[in-house]
């Protein structure tokens, strides 16, 4: 049982360039999740997916896109990298059904734009 | 909107001793649901405990305790009897909404860096 994978772990990409990052579960959970964490700071949220095929926008959407493959993967698309996005990102994903609504979370990309 | 607030961006704590970590939330929904989180310098993010806002008692998992007052909107963590590996950045996080919304997100805290001094 992986739980929540995402590839790459590093990423480094010149301003301009496009990239997607992969994220996948193999809990059966309903629930997905991109978040971005700056330097010293919290996770902001960038797109959430409650269910296969809808998608919803976060606090920080901008200049990313999403794609809810299928309920077990959940990717994350920059289709023009700038310095501002240099970030970790983690994947997450949740049981909604749950009574806590835990979140399990993805090991991180750590992705630099130069 | 909601909005989560923890005003410590680091605490010092000799070991063994007990701490608490301060979160304040703000929300407008009568249903929610409270974490905490933490983030080894390994960077993973490993949940702690959970709070309901419907639980009439505060949510405890072995050493980790919320000290929930609704009334104040305060979920204050505490660790009792702290250890040298308990240092790490702490997250307080929010859901606003039952669980079973498909509209629940979770938002989260700026943190607080924990260092435990032996």
């Amino acid at each position: 049982n992986a739980g929540v994978t995402q590839t790459p772990k590093f990423q480094v990409l010149k301003t301009g360039q496009s990239m997607t990052l992969q994220c996948a579960q193999d809990m059966n959970h309903n629930s997905m999740y991109w978040y971005r964490q700056d330097p010293g700071m919290g996770l902001r949220l960038i797109y959430y997916s409650a269910s296969e095929g809808t998608t919803d926008k976060g606090e920080v959407p901008n200049g990313y896109n999403v794609s809810r493959l299928n309920k077990r993967e959940f990717s994350l698309r920059l289709e023009s990298a700038a310095p501002s996005q240099t970030s970790v990102y983690f994947c997450a994903s949740s049981e909604r059904d749950s009574d806590s609504y835990e979140q399990y979370f993805g090991p991180g990309t750590r992705l630099t734009v130069t | 909107a909601q909005k989560i607030t923890q005003t410590q961006p680091g605490m010092f704590v000799q070991e063994k001793e007990a701490v608490t970590l301060d979160c304040t939330y703000d929300t407008s929904d009568q249903s929610y649901g409270l974490f905490w989180y933490k983030q080894p310098s390994s960077g993973e993010m490993i949940f702690l405990i959970y709070q309901g806002s419907y639980d009439e008692q505060n949510a405890t998992e072995g050493r980790y305790s919320l000290n929930f007052q609704k009334a104040r909107k305060s979920a204050n963590l505490v660790i009792s009897a702290s250890q040298l590996g308990d240092s790490a950045m702490y997250f307080c996080a929010m859901r606003e909404g039952p669980s079973w919304s498909s509209a629940s997100k979770i938002i989260f805290g700026s943190g607080t860096r924990l260092s435990i001094r032996p």
